[in-house]
């Protein structure tokens, strides 16, 4: 079963730049890399998705080496309202195209 | 509509009752989703559609969870005998299609409280 790892938390201040890593050893060839963005009491929401190198939209970057073992989200110059949970997410090639989220990872902007 | 949206938004029940979550995807899409979410935790996967098949029920957490889909569009996800563990945020999400390209979008949950 493939597997996701994030680190469970990470804390930061205002105005810097947050970047979390995303480990998914057994990505499939056509899967993509999805990153979400969950407040509490709510649902989680799209951030951004990429394949492979690198991909930027208003919100974020995504960063994603050649072996596509991994993935890091880049958050620029973060502000308190980017306090929230991080999730990864990628197909599952030995679960007959099931989708699995990360654990997530806790991010806590500091004033 | 214009988003997934989910009823109740709060459930509480006794112990060894059944219960039923219904969620409405966004018109369209052919994907739906359940997730599970203890206080806390991440998103636990519980079961996904293809239309109004469900081809993998693994990810059900036993047999008292069940969920149906009827036209391609309703969702119900029935809670049978509950108990206290069963107590959490069930998510429902859709997407245009079960890809993995395919952003998925969120409803706003059912709190289940199991007493």
């Amino acid at each position: 079963l493939a597997k996701t790892t994030q680190p469970i938390s990470m804390d930061s201040y205002e105005g810097q730049e947050v970047n979390i890593t995303c480990s998914h050893n057994n990505i499939a060839t056509n899967d993509y890399i999805t990153w979400y963005q969950q407040f509490p009491s709510q649902g989680p929401r799209f951030i951004i998705q990429g394949y492979k190198t690198k991909v930027t939209n208003e919100v974020a970057s995504l960063f994603i080496p050649a072996d596509r073992k991994s993935s890091t989200l880049s958050l620029p110059r973060v502000s308190l309202s980017d306090t929230a949970v991080y999730y990864c997410l990628v197909g599952d090639m030995d679960s007959s195209y099931k989708l699995i989220f990360g654990s997530g990872t806790r991010l806590l902007v500091r004033p | 509509g214009a988003g997934v949206s989910q009823s109740p938004s709060n459930k509480v029940t006794e112990k060894g009752k059944d219960v039923e979550l219904r969620c409405d995807p966004i018109s369209g899409h052919t994907a739906l989703y359940w997730y599970r979410q203890s206080l806390g935790q991440g998103l636990e996967f519980l079961i996904y559609f293809q239309g109004n098949s469900a081809p993998d029920k693994s990810g059900l957490p036993s047999d008292r969870f069940s969920a149906e889909r009827t036209g391609g569009s309703v969702s119900t996800l029935t809670i049978q005998r509950t108990q206290q563990e069963d107590s959490a945020v069930y998510l429902c999400a859709s997407s245009l299609a079960y890809l993995s390209t395919d952003t998925q979008y969120f409803g706003p949950g059912t709190r289940l409280t199991v007493l």
